[in-house]
């Protein structure tokens, strides 16, 4: 079945690096996602990262993945007062039509 | 500009009288889906569409129901909602479902539901 687990809070002053972390149970995961949720808003797609990767680099963003703890981790370089939002990691599956959300990590940043 | 529309933002209604809230992307997209988030639970899916006139439940599908009459729409509808669907809810689409999933969702802003 899935099941995504995250932390809920981190508070990171600016400029410092920040990381949020996730664990997944179902190992046929595909692909799997980070999603940012500013206040009043809807999900935005950060990153992916495709399930025979190890690491994606996407400016400020680092993505790693250790499949076999089924843990996935997200790493924000430089964090700006912008970044204060709540964190989603996602799973999806092949041939499934879902995405499964963690419960989201929030990150509040201390100017 | 590309993105999922939802209305209204904000609803307070009473228990019971029956409520639609629309959704609508100019993607093209074939898949959408609808979720509520809620404190302590993260998102859970309510509903999805892979294409018109394709729906199926998600995982909490209890006292919602859908309709995909045309590619872009999308509406959720509560025939007699209860406190308990009091929630924040989010419509999203993409280009396909689950197996092209590289493509991501797009999400609407939100509309937050009180019911009383």
């Amino acid at each position: 079945g899935e099941d995504v687990e995250q932390s809920l809070f981190l508070s990171v002053r600016e400029g410092d690096s920040s990381v949020i972390n996730c664990t997944y149970t179902d190992s046929s995961s595909t692909y799997l996602y980070w999603y940012k949720q500013e206040p009043g808003a809807g999900l935005q797609l950060l990153t992916y990262i495709f399930s025979n990767m190890d690491m994606k680099q996407d400016q400020r963003l680092t993505v790693l993945l250790n499949k076999k703890d089924k843990h996935l981790s997200l790493r924000i370089a430089d964090t700006q007062t912008g970044d204060s939002a709540i964190y989603f990691c996602a799973e999806t599956l092949y041939g499934n039509n879902r995405l499964a959300f963690g419960k989201g990590n929030q990150v509040v940043v201390i100017p | 500009e590309a993105q999922v529309t939802q209305n209204p933002r904000y609803l307070i209604t009473v228990t019971g009288k029956k409520l639609t809230v629309t959704c609508s992307q100019n993607m093209n997209h074939e898949y959408m889906s609808w979720y509520r988030q809620d404190p302590g639970l993260g998102l859970r899916q309510i509903y999805y569409s892979m294409n018109v006139e394709v729906t199926d439940k998600g995982d909490v599908p209890e006292g919602y129901k859908v309709s995909r009459k045309e590619k872009r729409n999308f509406p959720l509808i509560l025939e007699s909602p209860s406190p308990n669907q009091t929630s924040l809810y989010f419509c999203a689409s993409s280009l396909y479902g689950g197996r092209a999933s590289n493509y991501g969702y797009t999400f609407g802003s939100g509309t937050r539901l009180t019911v009383v």
